[in-house]
């Protein structure tokens, strides 16, 4: 089945520690996105890419970074820049220029220990 | 500046009554409006999504109401179940499928 893989569901982040979020498409998407989610702040975008080797910050971008060296994944790095981590990120995936909408992953919870 | 303004934030409903969910947004070049349920612990999917060029849109119990000139939207749910509970987001596009602005999310409790 055609879907968003995101791994892994938890994790957990020691003060200083970069870790690395994966996500992986198989729907032949052209663009994939990153969302942060916090209670009470709905779904604050992080980081988008709308073509391979290619990508363009979103409104939270500080303290994140991505790569986008193939089509199917869109990894989001979580550096120790970033002050407050803790957060469930989700990625989604789209075929820009349609009415389509995203389709998301289920999600992983970051949490700082 | 949040894009897309949703209310409630949370809405409790008796089994069988209607739910009602409503968005407003300033940005005219606005072209494709989705709502989109999500259930703890997942990520939120696609429920229903309307134009700007009809007024109302329906698929089974999910209405979408949009009104142009009031730039406003609502979702609609009627007959509410128990299994309705989840959180659900509006959101807002230009070029439709391009960068999404959402709402905040209504965290929605249908009691039996």
């Amino acid at each position: 089945d055609g879907g968003i893989t995101q791994s892994p569901k938890y994790l957990f982040r020691k003060e200083g520690q970069n870790v690395t979020l994966s996500c992986e498409q198989n729907l032949n998407h052209d663009a994939m996105y990153w969302y942060r989610q916090d209670p009470g702040q709905g779904l604050r975008l992080i980081y988008y890419s709308q073509i391979v080797n290619d990508f363009q910050k979103g409104d939270i971008a500080e303290g994140y970074s991505v790569s986008r060296e193939k089509k199917e994944s869109f990894p989001l790095t979580v550096t120790s820049a970033q002050k407050n981590p803790t957060a469930f990120y989700l990625c989604a995936s789209s075929i820009p220029g349609l009415n389509y909408g995203y389709t998301f992953g289920s999600g992983t919870r970051l949490t700082v220990v | 500046q949040q894009q897309v303004k949703q209310s409630p934030q949370s809405l409790i409903v008796q089994k069988g009554g209607i739910s009602i969910i409503n968005c407003a947004y300033e940005n005219t070049a606005f072209d494709y409006f989705p709502w989109y349920q999500q259930f703890p612990g997942k990520g939120p999917a696609l429920l229903i999504a309307i134009r700007p060029d009809v007024s109302e849109k329906k698929e089974g119990r999910f209405t979408i109401s949009f009104n142009k000139s009031a730039k406003q939207f609502s979702l609609h749910i009627m007959d509410s179940q128990p299994g309705d509970s989840a959180t659900y987001f509006c959101a807002a596009s230009i070029n439709t499928g391009n960068q999404f602005y959402f709402g905040t999310g209504t965290s929605l409790t249908v009691i039996p």
